[in-house]
């Protein structure tokens, strides 16, 4: 079981460019969420969904845009990477917090620099 | 305004001894309160979690106490071992409304010394 897998693990990029974290789950959880953490930061969310076709704004959303067209998978973009962005992306799952509680089950990691 | 704080950025225990790890949280609206552990380059883990009705949970070397009138929660680990050390975040789950989004605290970074 494969759980949460997020590809690539390291990226850099330039400013001004371009790319998708990707992000799928194993698990049928209707829950999934983007996360970064950055040094004395702990972890703050990007963007989150409920289930396909529907996502919401975290606390962090500017400059990152998601969507969700199956339970499966929820990439993150980055339209126009900035040096501000430059961190360690998390991918997490679980089944939906509104409903019923479940812990969150987190990705390995995408470590972004952007310069 | 930080509603679940971790106090201390930092601990070093000796192995075998008890490490304790503290958080704090203002808002009196949280249905469960959860621990992750984190080592260096993985993504975090689900650790232990309890409940609000609850003032303990135990999961073998790993007990967790919930004091609600201090707004308090500790992670007992006995004994503590090398394998422990990570970085452990206390999280807690507000009992309604918005998707009831996880709050985070900051994370202490355990270190067990031989």
């Amino acid at each position: 079981n494969a759980g949460v897998t997020q590809t690539p693990k390291f990226q850099v990029l330039k400013t001004g460019q371009s790319m998708t974290l990707q992000c799928a789950q194993d698990m049928n959880h209707e829950y999934m969420s983007w996360y970064r953490q950055d040094p004395g930061m702990g972890l703050r969310l990007i963007h989150y969904s409920v289930g396909a076709g529907i996502t919401d704004q975290g606390e962090v959303p500017n400059g990152y845009n998601v969507s969700r067209s199956t339970t499966e998978d929820f990439p993150l973009r980055l339209l126009s990477a900035a040096p501000s962005q430059t961190s360690v992306y998390f991918c997490a799952s679980s089944t939906n917090p509104g409903v019923s509680y479940s812990p969150l089950h987190f990705g390995n990691g995408t470590r972004l620099t952007v310069t | 305004d930080q509603q679940v704080k971790q106090n201390s950025p930092s601990l070093s225990v000796q192995e075998g001894r008890i490490s304790i790890l503290n958080c704090d949280y203002t808002n009196s609206m949280f249905d469960y309160f959860l621990w992750y552990k984190k080592y260096p380059a993985e993504g975090p883990t689900f650790l232990i979690s309890i409940s609000s009705i609850k003032d303990k949970n135990e999961d073998g070397r790993f007990t967790v106490f919930l004091n609600k009138s201090a707004k308090h929660l500790s992670l007992h680990i006995v004994p503590s071992q090398p394998g422990d050390s990570a970085v452990y975040f206390c999280a807690a789950r507000p009992n309604a409304g918005n998707n009831r989004k996880l709050i985070w605290g900051l994370g202490t970074s355990l270190a067990v010394n031989p």
